[in-house]
């Protein structure tokens, strides 16, 4: 299994464009999510999935948005690029196990550049 | 705010010292709690995680976590730390609100550098 991964691994916008990190994972987990990582921090979640079909807003969505069509991809768009979306971006996956186990697996992260 | 606080933010050891690192939370019931682990240039792994049973877990590369509920902690210890060990790492806890989502709420982190 390659587990969860993402694409691209580093990327520079200029304000105003926009762009697709895209999230795959190949475990047939239901719970997706995406969040972001800047210095000092820690991350910050900013959507979610708990199945196709079904997204919901994290801590930080502004500026962003997810679909989610297929279990395995959870794409995350970013529609006019701004300095404050410059950060380390990571996809993560989860199934629920019986007693609560919600163990996330990330993928190896997209660092984005917005000038 | 309810949220996860990582007391240390830098914390330097020489090899063999023991290390511990605070983790204090503010959400009341059930919640499940996790350590996990960046080293330079890679993604988050797993260290260990808690969501029943002995409150004393004990996870990969001879890592342990003390959940005590009075205390809204869970601290990370290692009774000897080597220079391997030099990465970054964060609590996260999945509050009772998030428990049909599995949301996570993580610490600001904690970046330990070992000397050799």
């Amino acid at each position: 299994n390659a587990g969860v991964t993402q694409t691209p691994k580093f990327r520079i916008l200029k304000i105003g464009q926009s762009m697709t990190l895209q999230c795959t994972q190949d475990m047939n987990h239901n719970y997706m999510y995406w969040y972001r990582q800047d210095p000092g921090m820690g991350l910050k979640l900013i959507y979610y999935s708990v199945g196709a079909g079904i997204t919901d807003k994290g801590e930080v969505p502004n500026g962003y948005n997810v679909s989610r069509s297929t279990t395995e991809d959870f794409p995350l768009r970013l529609e006019l690029a701004a300095p404050s979306q410059t950060s380390v971006y990571f996809c993560a996956s989860s199934r629920r196990l019986a007693g609560g186990d919600n163990e996330q697996f990330f993928g190896p992260g997209t660092r984005l550049t917005v000038l | 705010a309810q949220s996860v606080s990582q007391h240390n933010h830098h914390v330097i050891l020489s090899e063999a010292a023991s290390l511990e690192l605070g983790c204090n939370y503010s959400y009341g019931g059930t919640v499940n709690l996790f350590w996990y682990v960046q080293y330079p240039g890679q993604h988050l792994q797993l260290l260990l995680k808690y969501f029943s049973g002995d409150p004393l877990v004990k996870g990969i590369k001879g890592f342990e976590a003390e959940f005590i509920k009075s205390k809204f902690s869970f601290n990370l210890r290692k009774p000897s730390v080597q220079w391997s060990d030099t990465a970054e790492y964060f609590c996260a806890v999945t509050p009772p609100t998030a428990s049909n989502t599995g949301k996570l709420i993580f610490g600001q982190g904690t970046t330990l550098q070992v000397k050799p």
